[in-house]
């Protein structure tokens, strides 16, 4: 059975800075993972998806990579702004059963 | 396209009451999803479905039943609630592994 893990569960930043955000998966026999974002009192929002055969994956101010061997990803966020303010959720998918989600790592980003 | 929508927003029932949670998509996916979240606890996955007419258990369906008798629609029953099933719950749909998630429905049962 898949397990995900989100490290750190909390994180508080200064504007501007940079930062990383992890992602760990027991099952490292996965299509692709998917990051997520969610606001406070809303759904989740799909941010970058990377496929299996794909080290990188970027948007914008956020970089994507995943180590399939190693059952990791992380999410890179560059000059970070309040706007950034959300929890982020990752999800590997392994294509017998739906996504697995982590708890997801609240970031909140001070101006 | 409006993409995923859940009705009712918020709601409160009392032990024991029924409801359904309303989930509609315009997108055209075939897969439809419904999960709780409870508070440090993460995404649970209650049902789902691959299909109109195809649905299938998830991590926690206890106390819960879908139907998907057209594409576009998957509501959640829930029959007897408890105060267990206080949560905010989260319809998504996508064409395989991708999820479009709706806005949530925040339910309390006291």
């Amino acid at each position: 059975k898949q397990e995900v893990t989100q490290i750190p569960a909390a994180l508080s930043v200064p504007e501007g800075e940079n930062l990383v955000l992890n992602c760990s998966f027991t099952d490292s026999a996965i299509y692709n993972l998917q990051w997520f974002r969610q606001d406070p009192g809303k759904g989740l929002t799909s941010l970058l998806l990377i496929q299996s055969s794909q080290r990188e994956q970027t948007s914008g101010r956020l970089n994507a990579s995943l180590d399939k061997s190693s059952g990791r990803s992380t999410l890179y966020i560059a000059a970070s702004q309040p706007g950034d303010s959300a929890t982020y959720l990752c999800a590997p998918y392994s294509g017998n059963t739906p996504l697995v989600f982590g708890k997801g790592t609240r970031l909140s980003v001070i101006a | 396209n409006a993409g995923v929508t859940q009705t009712p927003k918020f709601r409160i029932l009392k032990i024991g009451q029924s409801m359904t949670l309303q989930c509609t998509q315009d997108m055209n996916h075939n897969y439809m999803y419904w999960y709780r979240q409870d508070p440090g606890m993460g995404l649970k996955l209650i049902y789902y479905s691959v299909g109109a007419g195809i649905t299938d258990k998830g991590e926690v369906p206890n106390g819960y039943n879908v139907s998907r008798s057209t594409t576009e629609d998957f509501p959640l029953r829930l029959e007897l609630a408890a105060p267990s099933q206080t949560s905010v719950y989260f319809c998504a749909s996508g064409p395989t592994y991708e999820q479009y998630f709706g806005p949530g429905t925040r339910l309390t049962v006291t």
